[in-house]
């Protein structure tokens, strides 16, 4: 079975453009996670979706920041405009249905350097 | 603010030794998951732990929950080189859908 597929790997840009991460969760999984994991604070959660709805966006750091679920089976996250304090690696998650008992499946993250 | 306080943040050891790392918390939580996180991947889950005082194994790893559900340890027996990555632990609490998660301890087993 094909596992979470993030892309893209790896970017690196300069501060103040656009960034778009993508991710394809897990077929038959109704709950999304987006991360961002960085040395200083670790993992932190910034929005998860539920049956392709938003469900809590608290963690989403600023205005900058948004996402978008258009389908179940594709989720992006957008940066605009993106700042060198924005550098870290960003995970996607999914789950079959969102419950804190169930396991979350993560990509392999895609790490975003700002210059 | 529940919080999982993980420890060591950072363990090196030769192959064949044993070692434990520990996550606490104040909060009681209805399970807690152990993942495993190696260089350029995202978290694996080795194990989720229910009920308190369940001691689960993984062949040469066990993790034990705290009877009180507030903590949780994993202890690794002979540690191999790929044994070697960050280790997670994330607590289930409050909200349905939300993980609390320790900083991590990054484990390195020296050949």
């Amino acid at each position: 079975d094909a596992g979470v597929i993030q892309s893209p790997r790896h970017e690196v840009t300069e501060m103040g453009q656009e960034v778009t991460l993508r991710c394809k969760p897990i077929s038959g999984h109704n709950s999304l996670f987006w991360y961002r994991q960085t040395m200083m604070r670790g993992l932190e959660l910034l929005i998860y979706f539920n049956n392709n709805v938003p469900i809590d966006d608290s963690g989403m750091p600023e205005d900058r920041f948004s996402a978008k679920m258009p389908n179940a089976s594709f989720s992006t996250l957008k940066i605009q405009p993106s700042e060198p304090r924005d550098s870290a690696v960003y995970f996607c998650a999914s789950s079959q249905t969102g419950s804190s008992n169930q396991p979350q499946h993560f990509g392999d993250g895609t790490r975003l350097s700002i210059l | 603010t529940q919080l999982l306080e993980q420890s060591p943040q950072f363990l090196s050891i030769q192959e064949g030794e044993n070692l434990t790392v520990y996550c606490n918390s104040s909060s009681v939580f209805s399970s807690l998951q152990w993942y495993r996180q190696e260089p350029g991947e995202g978290p694996v889950l080795l194990v989720t732990v229910v009920t308190g005082g369940e001691v689960k194994k993984l062949k040469r790893l066990t993790f034990q929950f705290g009877d009180a559900r507030k903590d949780s340890s994993l202890h690794i027996t002979a540690a191999q080189p790929g044994d070697t990555g960050l280790y997670l632990c994330a607590g289930a609490a409050g909200s349905n859908y939300q993980l609390i998660w320790g900083a991590g301890t990054k484990l390195i087993i020296k050949p």
